[in-house]
């Protein structure tokens, strides 16, 4: 099993919509978990950290449920600009702030 | 403004050499990290410092060297011995080695061996 899983999608949404995105990680004793965003061919920039009693930062809404080791990024009102790949990243055990980085989830907002 | 620089941007190798791809920081972040990133694949941990003059093998260390002579700047050379070293090789810093802190990236360096 990997330690970090994403949909790869893509996920075709029209502007306006409301779209999820899921991420299952498998190490129990996970402490700090993100949304990193990746447009193509560039660096992963940090969208939102995530809390365990879930947060939210503009049209975006992310949640965490520690039980089912379960991460959820939700987007309202979706942009064109938003067309991106949605990483999700869990810290690692053992010592240093090593994170895993899912494969992504392919975003592509249309007209 | 602060921030990562890597460089060079884009860097082509022939078969049998070493290269040096560059990483510095202006952030003041305690901790540096490499990362390669393949098509389909999430970034890969090759090396990474928590402090200056330390450095610990990450999980795909294996043909790759690194230094860490300097807080501000964390070097990654690609010997002969990477079997596959075409990738897009990501540079990125946090605050400290805490866990809990997100990482800032610099803005990568695509290799392709020719």
């Amino acid at each position: 099993r990997k330690e970090v899983e994403q949909d790869p999608g893509p996920f075709n949404v029209p502007e306006g919509a409301t779209v999820a995105f899921n991420c299952t990680y498998s190490n129990s004793a996970s402490q700090s978990f993100f949304w990193y965003r990746q447009d193509c061919r560039k660096e992963p920039k940090l969208l939102m950290s995530v809390y365990s009693s879930g947060n939210e930062d503009g049209r975006f809404t992310a949640q965490l449920n520690r039980a089912s080791q379960y991460i959820s990024l939700l987007i309202r009102d979706s942009k064109l600009s938003d067309s991106a790949t949605y990483l999700c990243v869990v810290s690692r055990t053992g010592g240093g702030n090593k994170l895993t980085f899912g494969t992504g989830t392919q975003l592509k907002v249309e007209l | 403004d602060g921030g990562i620089t890597q460089s060079p941007k884009y860097l082509f190798r022939k078969e049998g050499q070493n290269v040096t791809l560059s990483c510095e920081q202006n952030l003041n972040h305690d901790a540096m990290y490499w990362y390669r990133q393949d098509p389909g694949q999430g970034l890969r941990l090759i090396y990474y410092s928590q402090i200056v003059n330390d450095f610990q093998k990450g999980d795909i260390a294996e043909g790759y060297s690194v230094s860490r002579e300097k807080k501000e700047s964390f070097p990654l050379t690609v010997t002969s011995a990477q079997k596959n070293p075409t990738a897009f090789y990501l540079c990125a810093s946090s605050d400290s080695w805490v866990t809990g802190n997100g990482y800032t990236f610099g803005s990568g360096t695509r290799l392709t061996v020719v």
